[in-house]
């Protein structure tokens, strides 16, 4: 069970918006502790998507962009694509655990 | 190109040892923390130990502390994980990763990783 808390699954059509909560509490994501984003694609390791809440590493499409509010943070992607079905992870640091801890990751389908 | 290969993994018994290394390349690596992160079959990604740029500082998951060792050689680019103690729960693809800065922060480069299979 983390300490971060996402969705199981996420559906959208090609061209939607859809967005990716992660919550979390006060000795992490509700401090001064960024949160980050990674994409895992089918039989592939994390690739970096989202870093500092809601920056965007160069070669990240801007149709990817995070946000940041209070305890909670959230990801969304626009004009969705079959390519971007993935599961997507949040990631922070957690003062009570002294530790980095990810989200349970939720399974984007593009139907 | 910036790049990380891990290697080292494969089947050990329960109470076992097994020692994961990484290579890292186009990137001065003592200029960068370090960190290993695990993924069970079917499960989430689980931040398992980082290490800082200059190696003085080290970090673990509580599932993992006294049982593994992190390290690093600057001279060589090369990470390492000396997992002792071995439990089933070990199992898990195992990934290094290279963190944005000199202290453990976001883990912008990742290498493919290595299976741990801790079985009888």
């Amino acid at each position: 069970q983390s300490v971060l808390t996402q969705p199981p699954s996420v559906s959208g059509a090609p061209g939607q918006r859809v967005t990716i909560s992660c919550t979390g509490s006060s000795s992490n994501i509700g401090t001064p502790y960024d949160v980050h984003w990674y994409q895992q694609l089918p039989g592939t390791a994390p690739k970096f998507l989202i870093y500092a809440n809601n920056n965007r590493p160069s070669g990240v499409p801007d149709r990817f962009s995070g946000s940041k509010s209070g305890t909670s943070a959230s990801l969304a992607i626009t004009g969705l694509q079959a390519e971007d079905e993935a599961v997507y992870y949040c990631q922070s640091y957690d003062s009570s655990l002294s530790a980095w801890v990810f989200g349970g990751g939720t399974k984007l389908t593009v139907l | 190109e910036v790049q990380l290969l891990e290697s080292g993994g494969g089947l050990v018994q329960p109470g076992g040892s097994l020692r994961l290394s990484c290579a890292a390349s186009g990137f001065i690596f003592s200029g960068y923390a370090m960190t290993w992160v695990r993924q069970a079959p079917g499960k989430g990604l689980d931040w398992v130990s980082a290490i800082t740029g200059s190696g003085g500082s080290t970090y673990y998951t509580d599932s993992v502390k006294g049982r593994f060792t992190i390290s690093r050689d600057n001279s060589e680019n090369m990470l390492y994980l000396e997992m002792n103690s071995l439990r089933a729960e070990d199992t898990a693809i195992y990934y290094c990763a290279k963190s944005t800065t000199v202290t453990v922060d976001a883990f912008d480069i990742w290498g493919r990783g290595t299976m741990v299979t801790v079985s009888s």
